[in-house]
């Protein structure tokens, strides 16, 4: 069984970066690929990138493309997921999932407890 | 990007109805959809995937049906623990994902 367990909530001024560690057991993070998720008042939820197991790349939502950075390290089994120019709207819940292949797609099936990100003055 | 819709936003229901929520794609998306439940301060949890197959775990009065562009969760009894917010989500545009913005059940 695959566990998931965040880093604790945060709260950051406009303008600065935040970073969220998400760590693994039961698995290696060899074996799995770990994608993160936001929820927003507004937007619901939102895919915003991961480990894309068919390219072996880190994909991003086009959105977040060049304020997200998605990394991990192996020694520990530690994925993180660093966000910056924070604004208002980044205020979220942050979770991140594993993905996994079930014919014919591709399913979120195990989730951290989540982050919650609050961006104020 | 596919666009998920949901409908309806919110509904009012008992302990023991028949619960339909619908999910619609803004193109096809065959079968590649999920559906998942969500309680308040949890995350989402797998309930349904390729449209109509039962996650393990997940109990029977829960079921999905639809293809191409329109698909359906449905709640054949509703139970006390049912009572929560249910997302779509689409898995065809890979590796871009995209949600529904969720149905909450609300005890009526």
């Amino acid at each position: 069984q695959v566990q998931l367990v965040q880093s604790g909530a945060e709260v950051k001024k406009p303008g600065a970066s935040v970073k969220v560690s998400c760590k693994v057991s039961g698995y290696t993070l060899t074996e799995l690929s770990i994608h993160w998720v936001r929820q927003t008042p507004g937007k619901g939820l939102e895919w915003m990138g991961g480990f894309d197991p068919v390219d072996g790349e880190t994909v991003y939502e086009q959105k977040f493309q060049g304020r997200v950075n998605m990394t991990e390290d192996t020694s520990t089994d530690t994925v993180y997921m660093e966000l910056s120019s924070l604004r208002s709207e980044d205020t979220a819940v942050y979770y991140c999932a594993t993905l996994h292949y079930y014919a014919p797609g591709w399913i979120f099936n195990f989730w951290g407890q989540g982050t919650l990100v609050t961006v104020s003055s | 990007d596919i666009q998920m819709t949901q409908s309806p936003s919110s509904l009012s229901a008992s302990v023991g109805d028949r619960v339909t929520i619908t999910c619609r794609a803004s193109q096809s998306i065959i079968n590649y959809l999920n559906w998942y439940q969500q309680k308040p301060g949890k995350a989402p949890k797998l309930l349904i995937y390729a449209a109509s197959s039962l996650q393990s775990g997940v109990p029977s009065r829960f079921s999905g049906s639809g293809s191409g562009t329109d698909f359906t969760l449905t709640i054949s009894r509703l139970q006390p623990e049912d009572f929560a917010t249910y997302f779509c989500q689409q898995s065809y545009s890979a590796p871009q994902w995209t949600f529904g913005q969720g149905t909450k059940v609300e005890m009526k």
